[in-house]
């Protein structure tokens, strides 16, 4: 079975700090990575997509990628009390003959104002 | 706004009660999805539809059927549900393959 892990938090950072969350998975031909948002009692919302290694910036959010380690993180830079919310890292894997998107459990993320 | 869009937002049902849940979107996707989330877990796949076929079926009891009437639309059907069915229900939409999810708001489901 596929997994993608993630720190389970919960993460408390203070505002204005950088809050970096992280994320492995453990299938080598996994191409696609994605970060969700989701506040609590409501749905995921995409906040970043991620294809290549690197770095990839958006605001104040950057996706990095490192396929030869496995490993994808979300840095948010200056940390707003908004921010606070479950970031579920997704990532795609084929299982059985068929793709699929792959969740980790989440990282829960608190900015203390 | 989300661009799926999942009708009832909350449901109360009772375990002996037929409803459904739909779900609509307008981009153009092909591929559309149910999932089940229960409090602080990740999103659990339920089914899939590509090209309105059903593609994946996680093994989800046969009181959940799902139905895909056009390129647009997807529905569950829900009936005689148990209380740990409980959850919000999330329908999403995708493109191709690699690219992301798109989720509508959710539909929370109470079974009394």
């Amino acid at each position: 079975q596929k997994e993608v892990e993630q720190n389970s938090g919960p993460l408390s950072v203070p505002e204005g700090a950088i809050a970096s969350l992280n994320c492995t998975y453990s299938d080598r031909g996994s191409q696609s990575f994605f970060w969700y948002r989701q506040y609590s009692g409501k749905s995921p919302e995409l906040i970043m997509s991620i294809y290549s290694n690197g770095d990839k910036e958006d605001g104040r959010f950057t996706a990095q990628l490192n396929k030869a380690s496995q490993y994808v993180s979300l840095l948010i830079r200056d940390s707003q009390p908004s921010d606070s919310a479950t970031y579920l890292c997704a990532v795609n894997s084929y299982q059985g003959g068929s793709e699929k998107l792959v969740f980790g459990k989440g990282t829960k993320l608190t900015v203390n104002p | 706004d989300t661009e799926v869009t999942q009708t009832p937002k909350h449901l109360v049902m009772g375990m002996t009660n037929k409803k459904s849940l739909k779900c609509e979107q307008h981009m153009g996707h092909r591929a559309m999805y149910w999932y089940k989330q229960k409090a602080k877990k990740p999103p659990e796949l339920m089914f899939v539809y590509s090209y309105e076929k059903l593609s994946i079926n996680e093994s989800v009891p046969s009181r959940f059927s799902p139905e895909c009437p056009n390129s647009s639309l997807l529905n569950l059907h829900l009936h005689a549900l148990q209380p740990e069915d409980s959850a919000l229900y999330l329908c999403a939409s995708r493109g191709t393959l690699n690219s992301p999810l798109h989720f509508g708001n959710g539909t929370r489901l109470t079974v009394t």
